[in-house]
């Protein structure tokens, strides 16, 4: 059972936009940064988002992230079906001093 | 371009231990922290610790307290997490992963290392 909770699997069609939500607490969420990982089957965790909505060189602006109070989203628009893959949040826990992952979202593109 | 290169699959009893290596390259070893994370089949991400390269200094997942060491050679710009005490739970794919510590931003991963812990 992860600290940070995610939907277990979306889906949506080719083109479509989806998002993906990631819950936690004050201290974690609340009061530091969320970053978004993208895996693809067998491969290793891609950084998508970090600093709640900051994308790395080379990330395509389909790909964008906010937060809220405890909560962060990834959106995903223009859906493609190379988007499938595991889809993971994470934070630091200050209380924990740890980092934390959600427990992955599966995205399936229709 | 950056690289992080870790070594190669392991198999080992219940009660032993385990030694990954990840080299890293393209970038100033020093200046960057690595972190570990592991993800058994099937199962979802979870971080283990950080080492800071330069100062060897380092913060572990409670849960790993007492059984994980991370160590690293500047010397050849590579970074060590032995887990001690193996059990068929930790079977799982172990990273290295470039990143501030204290944050979930990482940049860089290695391709994984898959530690299969059986009788």
């Amino acid at each position: 059972q992860s600290v940070l909770t995610q939907p277990p699997s979306v889906s949506a069609a080719p083109g479509q936009k989806v998002t993906i939500s990631c819950s936690g607490s004050s201290s974690n969420i609340g009061n530091n940064y969320v970053s978004w990982y993208q895996q693809l089957p067998g491969t290793a965790p891609k950084l998508l988002i970090y600093d709640n909505n900051k994308r790395p060189s080379g990330i395509p602006d389909r790909f964008s992230g906010s937060k809220s109070g405890t909560s962060a989203t990834l959106g995903i628009t223009g859906l493609q079906t190379g988007d499938e893959a595991d889809y993971y949040c994470g934070t630091w826990d200050s209380s924990l001093s740890a980092g934390l992952f959600g427990g992955g979202t599966k995205l399936t593109v229709l | 371009q950056v690289q992080l290169v870790q070594s190669g699959a392991e198999v080992k009893k219940p009660g032993a231990s385990v030694k990954v290596s990840c080299k890293a390259s393209g970038y100033t070893f020093t200046s960057y922290d690595i972190n570990w994370v592991r993800q058994a089949t099937g199962q979802g991400l979870e971080w283990m610790g950080w080492m800071n390269p330069n100062s060897g200094n380092t913060g572990y997942a409670q849960k790993f307290q007492g059984r994980v060491t991370m160590t690293r050679n500047t010397s050849i710009s590579t970074a060590y997490m032995e887990l001690s005490s193996l059990r068929s739970e930790d079977t799982a794919v172990y990273y290295c992963a470039r990143g501030p510590r204290k944050s979930s931003r990482f940049d860089y991963w290695g391709q994984g290392t898959l530690v299969t812990v059986s009788s």
